[in-house]
């Protein structure tokens, strides 16, 4: 079954270090996303990317956050310069042409020391 | 704006009792409405989803929700819960297909034996 993956499982990086999430979706799909869980809280959208651009981002996904689609496969989320409450999961998505429903990966925890 | 209220963050079980977890949204459009599950240390899995049409919504693993609009509801039920339905459940809305979901805060289901 077709599945979307996520790499690291678990990254651990130093205060104001960049780090690259990296997201490979479903192929064929062509909406994706990134979401997150800081511990004990709800899961929140960053943001939506839907033919090469974003489509949409939430008021957590500041200048500090980017997104690329650098070939046909990857999906990935950079953060300039960690913070401490950058701390969280992070989940990737993506959805079909029809897009009813999302499909998540594994996670990625990524620790900000 | 869209938001999502699970009303019990944990829920005890006795294995083969039945199960409920309760969710609520508010919208000013329709939504769709999703029921995704977390099994410890893994992603996020779709349940089940209301599009349109019947308002009894039957998922995977034994799994069923009503949507009810007047009430604003979309209530998870099972008859008889094993000690695999040991998970954390996240209900969640979006405005339409493509759209962000917005998630509930979770409800983590402990199934004793």
């Amino acid at each position: 079954e077709p599945e979307v993956t996520q790499t690291p499982s678990h990254q651990v990086t130093q205060m104001g270090q960049e780090v690259i999430l990296r997201c490979v979706p479903i192929s064929n799909h062509l909406y994706f996303y990134w979401y997150r869980q800081i511990l004990g809280q709800k899961v929140e959208f960053l943001v939506s990317f839907y033919n090469n651009e974003i489509s949409e981002k939430s008021e957590i996904f500041d200048d500090q956050f980017s997104v690329e689609r650098p070939d046909g496969s990857n999906f990935t989320l950079k953060i300039r310069s960690t913070k401490l409450e950058d701390s969280a999961m992070y989940f990737c998505a993506s959805g079909g042409r029809e897009n009813t429903e999302a499909f998540f990966g594994q996670g990625t925890r990524l620790t900000v020391v | 704006a869209q938001s999502v209220t699970q009303l019990d963050s944990q829920v005890p079980v006795f294995e083969e009792a039945p199960v409920e977890l309760r969710c609520n949204y508010s919208s000013s459009v329709s939504v769709y409405l999703f029921w995704y599950v977390q099994y410890p240390n893994q992603g996020l899995q779709l349940l089940l989803k209301y599009l349109s049409g019947s308002t009894l919504v039957k998922g995977i693993n034994g799994f069923e929700a009503e949507f009810n609009k007047s009430q604003t509801s979309f209530h998870l039920r099972k008859p008889s819960v094993h000690i695999s339905d040991t998970a954390e459940y996240f209900c969640a809305v979006s405005k339409a297909a493509g759209n962000k979901l917005t998630f509930g805060g979770g409800t983590r289901v402990l199934v004793k034996p």
